[in-house]
């Protein structure tokens, strides 16, 4: 069974950082792309971040472009995403879902989802 | 970037009555050369994280109930669910997988009347 399972979230004051982590279990690690999708209060779903299976390629929203970085340890079957210089608008809930890629567009859609970490920014 | 647009943005239908959420893309989702759309649709039920319900915009995942379907080709898609049942209220996304970045319709909230 597929599992992920998310950590790390909590309470931060703008400018601050914060590292999220999702632990993997149930399939190859390695053979998937994994993204970071964020869901602010009451909003809709918004694509953070993406890393491929190798984690040799990463790409980001240009909302936290410069400002989270994403990351695998293909060992430890965890992804992560580190959080810098945040603020009051990256509020949300943080989900790890695995990619389903698709060609040509390189692009994906999301088979499976943890239950997510909520980040709050706040003084 | 593509731009999803759903609507309605929130829908009341009975037990039993057909629902019907549309999706339409900014741009075509449809790849000629294997003549498939890029759409995605996802159901999150209160509390709970998203769900894959349908991909290729009509392919059902694995374990979606046959009620759930999806049609629609180019810039306009349709989620129905032919039999509405107490668990199907839900919040639904629209998902393009057609060019990076992907993105999400703003979601269609759908209540029991």
């Amino acid at each position: 069974e597929v599992q992920l399972v998310e950590s790390g979230g909590g309470l931060v004051q703008p400018g601050g950082s914060l590292r999220l982590s999702c632990a993997a279990s149930g399939f190859t690690f390695s053979s998937y792309a994994m993204s970071w999708v964020r869901q602010a209060p009451g909003k809709g779903l918004e694509w953070v971040s993406s890393i491929s299976g190798s984690g040799g390629s990463t790409y980001y929203a240009d909302s936290v472009k410069g400002r989270f970085t994403i990351s695998r340890d293909n060992s430890k079957n965890t992804l992560y995403l580190q959080m810098n210089s945040l603020r009051a608008e990256d509020t949300a809930v943080y989900y790890c879902a695995r990619e389903v890629m698709v060609v040509p567009a390189d692009a994906y859609y999301f088979d499976y989802w943890g239950q997510g970490t909520l980040v709050t920014v706040s003084s | 970037d593509i731009v999803m647009t759903q609507s309605p943005d929130s829908l009341a239908v009975s037990l039993g009555e057909k629902a019907t959420i549309n999706c339409k893309s900014s741009q075509s989702l449809l790849y000629s050369p294997n003549n498939k759309n890029y759409l995605a649709w996802y159901q999150q039920k209160p509390g709970q994280p998203p769900k894959l319900l349908i991909y290729w915009a009509s392919t059902r995942e694995s374990g979606v109930p046959d009620r759930f379907s999806g049609s629609g080709s180019g810039t306009d898609f349709t989620l129905s669910i032919s039999s509405l049942q107490a668990e199907d209220v839900a919040v639904y996304y629209c998902q393009q997988y057609y060019s990076t970045p992907i993105t999400f319709g703003q979601g269609t909230r759908l209540e029991i009347k």
